[in-house]
């Protein structure tokens, strides 16, 4: 089975400064991608960054990068020079590629403070 | 180019009335899904389908009939609505030749 966990149900950081969430999954697949969606108050689900597990290199999108440490299955998202709009509710969520379904952590609330 | 549509958008239901969502994909995806989102459990797979005519179950199934009748269409079908299926419903589509999956808007169903 396929699990993914996040720790921090509730973040918060100030403007400008870096915050780091967690997440940890397991998996006996070889073929598998992880993602942090963010669901900000309009409910709607926006993909915010994607990882290959195959690949080594961590990926970065402007602002956000993850560091997708693979023996530990650890998979935590960095938020550089945070936003007010960056407040949202962030799932971390991991695809099989066997069983093509995604399934996602509880997710963390991240409130950025002025 | 709508991407992923639901309707409706809120309902409420008494306990027991019968409902059906509906899910509309135009980007020709293969794979939809339909999740429930309730506070604190993120979102949870009800079920999926990898193609038209075919349907799975996922995670939480008890109490939801699902169809796929044409391919951009995903239906979900309450037959005896309950308090416990109070939640919002996301529906979602994906190419199979790619892993990332297409949100639709929500749905916020309320069963008294």
């Amino acid at each position: 089975a396929q699990t993914v966990t996040q720790s921090q149900p509730e973040m918060s950081v100030q403007e400008a400064e870096t915050v780091t969430l967690s997440c940890t999954y397991d998996t006996s697949e070889n073929n598998y991608y992880l993602f942090w969606y963010k669901q900000p108050p309009s409910r709607q689900m926006i993909l915010v960054i994607r990882q290959e597990a195959y690949k080594q290199q961590n990926a970065t999108e402007n602002r956000f990068s993850v560091n997708f440490q693979k023996a530990a299955k650890s998979f935590s998202l960095k938020i550089s020079d945070s936003q007010l709009g960056d407040t949202a509710m962030y799932f971390c969520a991991l695809y099989g590629g066997a069983t093509n379904k995604l399934i996602f952590g509880t997710g963390t609330l991240l409130a950025v403070q002025p | 180019n709508a991407g992923v549509t639901q309707t409706p958008k809120f309902r409420v239901l008494k306990t027991g009335q019968s409902m059906t969502l509906l899910c509309a994909q135009d980007m020709n995806h293969e794979y939809m899904y339909w999740y429930r989102q309730d506070p604190g459990m993120g979102l949870r797979l009800i079920h999926y389908s990898v193609g038209e005519g075919t349907t799975a179950k996922g995670e939480v199934p008890d109490g939801y009939n699902v169809s796929r009748l044409k391919k951009q269409n995903f239906l979900l079908g309450l037959e005896s609505a309950a308090p416990s299926q109070t939640s919002v419903y996301f529906c979602a589509s994906q190419s199979a030749g790619y892993n990332e999956q297409f949100f639709g808007p929500g749905t916020r169903l309320t069963v008294l």
